[in-house]
């Protein structure tokens, strides 16, 4: 069955910065785009980076663009979250999610989470 | 962006009671509207893609509709099992952007 399980999180100081990963299994994980959306404490979710099926393309939420950095590598089917200059403001769960397809639709499968806790 | 207005906040609802729950984009999104349950601690689980579509697995008592640039999520008789919080996602254009959730609750 589809499996997504992150690691990684932990806590770090402000400006410093941290790599997250997702481990895929259960399908072929090439075909599809991948998502990191984080939902911070006591509020909702938001999205937060998306990656095509082949690395080809990339698209972040303002809030992240030029700190953070998605990417994957589709022979170790594991995708990746670099976080620089990280904030108080990104303290988060971070879940990766799976879109149905290489491009954006919908995400079908979702990973438990890994907790980012920016603080000194 | 598109902003994504979903209502009521919270909602407090008895086993077997009808629920609806409403979202509004701020500009055409076609049907480019999904909704997730969330559960504390847990993944959160796709019911409806496509505005009106239900994901495999999902029990029948989760429907959408659309209608313009309004949806509506209705669960017919709530079991125990839904009480959790729920949200509207568009696909349409990024930044892909959710609503700001609707807490279920028991009454």
């Amino acid at each position: 069955q589809v499996q997504l399980v992150e690691s990684g999180g932990g806590v770090v100081q402000p400006g410093r910065s941290l790599r997250i990963s997702c481990a895929a299994s259960g399908f072929r994980f090439s075909r599809n785009a991948m998502h990191w959306v984080r939902q911070a404490p006591g509020k909702g979710l938001e999205w937060v980076a998306v990656i095509w099926n082949d690395g080809s393309k990339k698209y972040y939420v303002d809030s992240v663009k030029g700190r953070f950095t998605v990417s994957r590598d589709n022979s170790k089917n594991t995708l990746y979250l670099e976080m620089n200059s990280l904030r108080a403001e990104d303290t988060a769960v971070y879940f990766c999610a799976r879109d149905f397809r290489g491009v954006i639709s919908w995400f079908d499968a979702w990973g438990q989470g890994t907790l980012v806790t920016v603080s000194s | 962006d598109i902003q994504m207005t979903q209502s009521p906040s919270s909602l407090s609802a008895s086993v077997g009671d009808r629920v609806t729950i409403t979202c509004r984009a701020s500009e055409n999104i076609s049907l480019l509207l999904n909704w997730y349950q969330h559960r504390p601690g847990k993944a959160p689980n796709l019911l409806i893609y496509a505005a009106s579509n239900l994901q495999s697995g999902v029990p029948s008592r989760f429907s959408g509709s659309a209608s313009g640039t309004d949806f509506t999520l209705t669960i017919s008789s709530v079991q125990p099992e839904d009480f959790a919080t729920y949200y509207c996602q568009q696909s349409a254009s990024t930044p892909i952007t959710f609503g700001q959730g609707t807490r279920l609750e028991i009454k």
